[in-house]
């Protein structure tokens, strides 16, 4: 049951250019997305959010895009650093538990 | 800024035994989560915690796991008879009130069972 897919499992930048990482989601119900970022042998780092209500959320470099007719949603790095090389999730939520349902990652290498 | 704090950040243990895992959420946090990754998985949702009780659990949270607060400030994960199937890296997570979004994560436990 994936509910959130992340289907490219790798992306390899230069410095300076832009890095997009996508995200599909099946469950309607879901009424907020996030990203995370992961370093090996630490937890998951919040990153950006993005309601459901909006389009678009800017934070520095950062930026999600949501697309809720196609169910999409993309995360945007401008100018992309080498030490933004990590593991990204895409994660989203509902209900008032408020569980995140996690993609399974894409790894981001960021090459000077 | 506030953290997450798990311990132990490694524990080995034979098939069988009992293992407990122990968070300390953030402080003035009120909803707590554990999370699991199992080497090359995703990170996959097991229960979540608020007011002293279940609120949500997932199908992987089954019989041979149990949560407690057992007072103020820790938040454990207890797996009474360990698999080799259990081996994964054990992620806590706090969240601080109904209409906060995001969670915070520890840095998690790794548990390998032999």
């Amino acid at each position: 049951d994936q509910q959130v897919k992340q289907n490219s499992p790798s992306l390899s930048v230069q410095e300076g250019r832009i890095s997009i990482l996508n995200c599909d989601y099946t469950n309607s119900m879901f009424d907020y997305f996030l990203w995370y970022k992961k370093y090996p042998a630490e937890g998951p780092t919040f990153l950006i959010s993005i309601s459901s209500i909006k389009d678009k959320n800017e934070d520095g470099r950062f930026t999600v895009f949501l697309n809720k007719s196609a169910k999409h949603l993309s995360l945007h790095i401008v100018p992309s650093q080498p030490g933004d090389s990590a593991v990204y999730f895409c994660a989203a939520s509902w209900g008032s538990a408020r569980q995140l349902t996690f993609g399974s990652g894409t790894q981001l290498t960021v090459l000077p | 800024e506030p953290e997450v704090t798990q311990t132990p950040s490694h524990q080995v243990t034979q098939m069988g035994q009992e293992v407990i895992l122990r968070c300390v959420p953030i402080s003035n946090h009120l909803y707590f989560y554990w999370y699991r990754q199992i080497l090359g998985q995703k990170v996959e949702f097991l229960v979540s915690f608020y007011n002293n009780e279940i609120s949500e659990k997932s199908e992987i949270f089954d019989d041979q796991f149990s949560v407690e607060r057992p007072d103020g400030s820790n938040f454990t994960l207890k797996i009474r008879s360990t698999k080799l199937e259990d081996s994964a890296m054990y992620f806590c997570a706090s969240r601080g009130y109904s209409g906060a979004n995001v969670l915070t994560f520890g840095a998690g436990s790794r548990l390998t069972v032999l």
